[in-house]
């Protein structure tokens, strides 16, 4: 157990809908990295908050966006779901103050389904 | 797009012996990290190799890294059905810990 949260577990969406995702950093992690895993392929690079702030962005239009709060919980929010976002969402704690931002602390996920 | 690429894509072995999987990339790397993922579950970080090092060692797990050749490789020795898991190489390029994936070697271990 990593000690990164994410809720929901599971979620079924309509094409067209909005969802947002939540996700509980590790205890002390600053820096919060959301990732979309496709089945059959590997996690691809959303976006990264550090310290309330956007810090990097992937691929992804701008439906795609997010928030950090003060105790460096984060949301994903998509709008205008699209069949293709069905996927495992990923988000991971990291912090810059124990060593670096390196290891990557990945919580459960949330499979999201768009029908 | 896919910075790594996994080799082989699936790997089938029976507990006991040595299961290998090469990792190649594009671009110049900082670091260069292994994850394990179970049945569509998070991912559990295994080891992280820098660009300044060649060799790894946790456990059972060994990791090379060839930065001329552009790839890495995990062994896994003495493996168990635990072990059956889709394992991913991600590079990091400045370590800020934006990962780039490869699409994963899926391995069964049978007892």
């Amino acid at each position: 157990e990593t000690g990164v949260t994410q809720s929901p577990t599971h979620l079924i969406k309509t094409r067209g809908q909005q969802v947002t995702l939540r996700c509980s950093s590790q205890s002390g992690h600053n820096t919060v990295s959301w990732y979309q895993q496709a089945l059959g392929q590997g996690p691809q690079f959303i976006f990264q908050y550090y310290r309330e702030e956007e810090n990097g962005r992937g691929n992804f239009p701008p439906r795609f966006s997010g928030l950090q709060f003060p105790n460096y919980s984060s949301e994903l929010n998509v709008n205008a779901l699209e069949l293709d976002d069905s996927a495992l969402y990923l988000c991971a704690s990291s912090s810059d103050l124990a060593g670096g931002r390196d290891t990557q602390y990945f919580g459960p996920g949330t499979r999201l389904t768009v029908l | 797009s896919q910075q790594g690429e996994e080799d082989p894509q699936a790997l089938s072995i029976q507990e006991g012996e040595n299961a290998t999987m090469n990792c190649s990339y594009k671009t110049s790397i900082n670091n260069l990290q292994w994850y394990r993922q179970n049945s569509g579950r998070g991912l559990v970080h295994l080891i992280l190799i820098r660009s300044n090092e060649r060799e790894k060692h946790s456990g059972r797990l060994r990791v090379t890294l060839d930065t001329s050749k552009k790839s890495s490789s995990l062994l896994i020795t003495a493996s168990r059905a635990a072990d059956t898991a889709s394992y991913f190489c991600a590079t990091d390029a400045r370590s800020w810990g934006k990962l780039q994936f490869g699409a994963g070697t899926q391995v069964v271990v049978t007892p």
